[in-house]
């Protein structure tokens, strides 16, 4: 399996962040894996931001619910992310990561950075 | 929110010696617990999961140990492919959580 996150590298802050992750080599609806998205601010460590289930079932980081929206188009077999209302401290390189179960975390996309400006 | 501390914060070793890197946790997370390798500018790679299982062509060379709140990776007879930073991360309790990460880096 392989994952690939595309989407803007700059976004105005206010605005709304979106990335989708492309997966290949596998079904983003085969039983028992779950789809994520997680962060790295520059110079820092790994923040989890949410999932989707290989059924649909979205979770989220209770820190960013209010902005977030993850999603699943299984016909491209890829999922997204999007986060409203970004400021600078948004910025970061996003990572979508295939989750085994919801506990740990294989493979990982190769990550994009996405800078918010003002 | 559980807190993953890593300890030491960066470590300098020599290519051949053994290595071990600590993960406590603020409160247990059973056995639930992950590590990782990352590279500069690459993603982080799974190295154990389940607290002492390694991951698919992860070399003996690494282990883990621990549970409850207390966990060990050791890294032993260290090659110059193994130097970057390692993050633990738990799955035991809502949000999943990364610790800070510890730097190995060349002596």
């Amino acid at each position: 399996v392989q994952l690939q996150e595309s989407g803007p590298g700059l976004v105005k802050s206010s605005q709304t962040l979106s990335l989708t992750c492309t997966v290949s080599g596998g079904s983003i609806s085969s039983s028992g894996y779950y789809w994520n998205w997680i962060r790295q601010h520059p110079g820092k460590g790994l923040e989890w931001i949410g999932d989707i289930s290989f059924s649909g079932y979205t979770y989220y980081n209770s820190s960013l619910k209010s902005r977030l929206t993850i999603s699943a188009d299984t016909s491209q077999n890829q999922f997204s992310l999007k986060l409203n209302s970004v400021t600078a401290a948004d910025t970061a390189v996003y990572f979508c990561v295939r989750g085994i179960g919801q506990n740990w975390f294989d493979p990982w996309g190769q990550g994009t950075l996405v800078t918010v400006s003002s | 929110e559980i807190m993953l501390t890593q300890s030491p914060g960066t470590l300098s070793v020599s290519p051949g010696e053994r290595v071990t890197l600590s993960c406590r946790a603020s409160q247990s997370v059973s056995s639930n617990l992950a590590w990782y390798q990352q590279k500069p500018g690459q993603a982080p790679r799974l190295l154990i999961y389940g607290a002492s299982t390694r991951a698919t062509a992860i070399p003996a060379r690494f282990s883990g140990s621990g549970s409850g709140t207390e966990f060990t990776l050791t890294i032993s007879n260290l090659q110059s492919e193994d130097f970057g930073v390692y993050y633990c991360q738990q799955y035991n309790h809502w949000p999943r959580s990364f610790g800070p990460g510890t730097k190995v880096d060349i002596k």
